[in-house]
């Protein structure tokens, strides 16, 4: 089944860019989303399909796809973007919705 | 709006079955393709399976962990879908989230579902 490798956890200061890198064989053929989780809440969509805003998210928020890497950048950092960030892909194999193991950013 | 509503968690005993709802409602429930996912407690997120909309057939897939103990099912009418768990393990307790397809997914809130003697 396909796999999607994210680092376990981001520490960032405040005003700075953070970036979170989701790994999976040809991901840049899939579209993406990332979700956004704090603590004791539903995950929230931020990005979806590689690079789209959903309504509300702020434009610090971005995300690219290509080759084996997604990415999802988070400019300016604020300390209300402390949280967990998952990846997710469609897939055609027997689990057709793939998430990554998420990343913690931590604001310094 | 698209608003997406789970309900029906609670503690059950291991081997014994709990059936979880998921009102829907700010879209053409019938062509939705609803998902169902799961989070254990300080765990990641982990899909649990999806059910196609009516008109593409109405089927249902599973994740390797619950298949055969799990069932999706949807009534178009009450706009709802529901996850019945049978054959509960310690393994199975966490939040369960329902996910509506619309263009972009939408998530409720979760519900909580502890399998503990």
């Amino acid at each position: 089944s396909y796999v999607l490798t994210q680092p376990p956890s981001v520490s960032v200061a405040p005003g700075k860019t953070a970036r979170i890198n989701c790994e999976g064989d040809k991901i840049g053929k899939k579209s993406v989303d990332w979700y956004q989780q704090k603590p004791g809440q539903a995950p929230v969509l931020v990005v979806h399909d590689n690079e789209d805003r959903p309504a509300g998210i702020p434009e610090r928020f971005s995300g690219s796809n290509s080759g084996n890497t997604a990415t999802l950048t988070i400019g300016g950092v604020e300390a209300g973007d402390e949280a967990d960030y998952y990846c997710q892909v469609w897939d055609s194999g027997p689990d057709p919705w793939v998430f990554g193991g998420g990343t913690r950013v931590t604001v310094l | 709006e698209v608003e997406v509503a789970e309900s029906g968690g609670g503690l059950v005993q291991p081997g014994g079955s709990l059936r979880l709802s998921c009102e829907a409602s700010g879209f053409t429930f019938k062509s939705a393709w609803m998902s169902w996912v799961r989070q254990a407690p300080g765990k990641g997120l982990e899909w649990v399976g999806r059910i196609k909309g009516t008109s593409d057939g109405g089927s249902a897939i599973y994740s390797a962990p619950v298949k055969g103990r799990f069932t999706i099912s949807r009534d178009d009418s009450k706009a709802t879908v529901y996850l019945q768990m049978n054959s509960l393990k310690t393994d199975d307790t966490a939040f369960y989230f329902c996910v509506a397809a619309v263009l972009k997914p939408y998530w409720g809130q979760g519900t909580l579902v502890t399998v503990s003697s």
